[in-house]
């Protein structure tokens, strides 16, 4: 079966610093993948999705970047965090023949 | 315009109780459609899709009326775990979802 991991759980970080978070899916190839993120009381705001090893589209622009350097992993990075960025980021799978979409557990980011 | 609209609730329900709400698309082109379940500072995950004939799963009924652009889910015999935010879902290309705020459900003992 598949299974999706993202990590950190939490992370706490100051304004202008960089972020890293990492999401893995195991058990399927070739997987679409995204990132979203959920600010308190919103919806999920699709940031990037990823076709394939080294392909990127963006949704919105701002100071995030995402890479896929596998093909079951993606990259979500920022050079300079913003206060804005603090939320809740959701890396989510899915396979062509199929129709929806499943979600990792999320990184709850603050930023202060 | 938002893609899909949803009332926020909360919805207040007794255990036993019956339940339910819409979702309204603004994408007449929408081909699928899905609710999902997000527990308190969880991910969402699939409830159920929803298709063109209405389908149910168990005590929980989802119907789509595409004229009007809405979709609806209802749940029958509440329980205590029932309680979630609901997501209503609309596909509007092969790889994008267009998710809804949510409707929160709250059901008391």
């Amino acid at each position: 079966s598949q299974t999706i991991h993202q990590w950190p759980a939490t992370l706490v970080q100051p304004v202008g610093s960089p972020l890293s978070l990492e999401c893995t899916v195991e058990g399927t190839s070739n997987p679409n993948l995204y990132w979203y993120r959920q600010a308190a009381g919103r919806g999920l705001q699709l940031l990037f999705y990823s076709v394939g090893i080294g392909q990127i589209s963006s949704e919105v622009p701002q100071n995030l970047s995402a890479s896929r350097p596998q093909d079951r992993q993606f990259i979500l990075s920022s050079k300079k965090l913003l206060l804005s960025d603090s939320g809740f980021y959701l890396c989510a799978w899915s396979v062509l023949s199929q129709r929806t979409q499943y979600f990792g557990p999320g990184t709850r980011l603050t930023v202060l | 315009r938002k893609e899909v609209e949803q009332d926020p609730g909360p919805f207040n329900v007794p255990e036993g109780a019956t339940v339910a709400f819409n979702c309204t698309y603004s994408n007449s082109a929408s081909q699928s459609f899905f609710w999902y379940r997000q527990d308190c500072r969880k991910e969402p995950k699939l409830l159920m899709s929803v298709y063109s004939s209405g389908n149910e799963d168990g005590r929980f009924t989802a119907q789509l009326n595409r004229a009007s652009q809405y979709i609806s889910l209802l749940i029958r015999d509440s329980k205590l775990s029932d309680s979630a935010t609901y997501l209503c879902v609309v596909r509007i290309n092969d790889y994008k979802l267009s998710f809804g705020a949510g409707t929160t459900v709250t059901v008391r003992a």
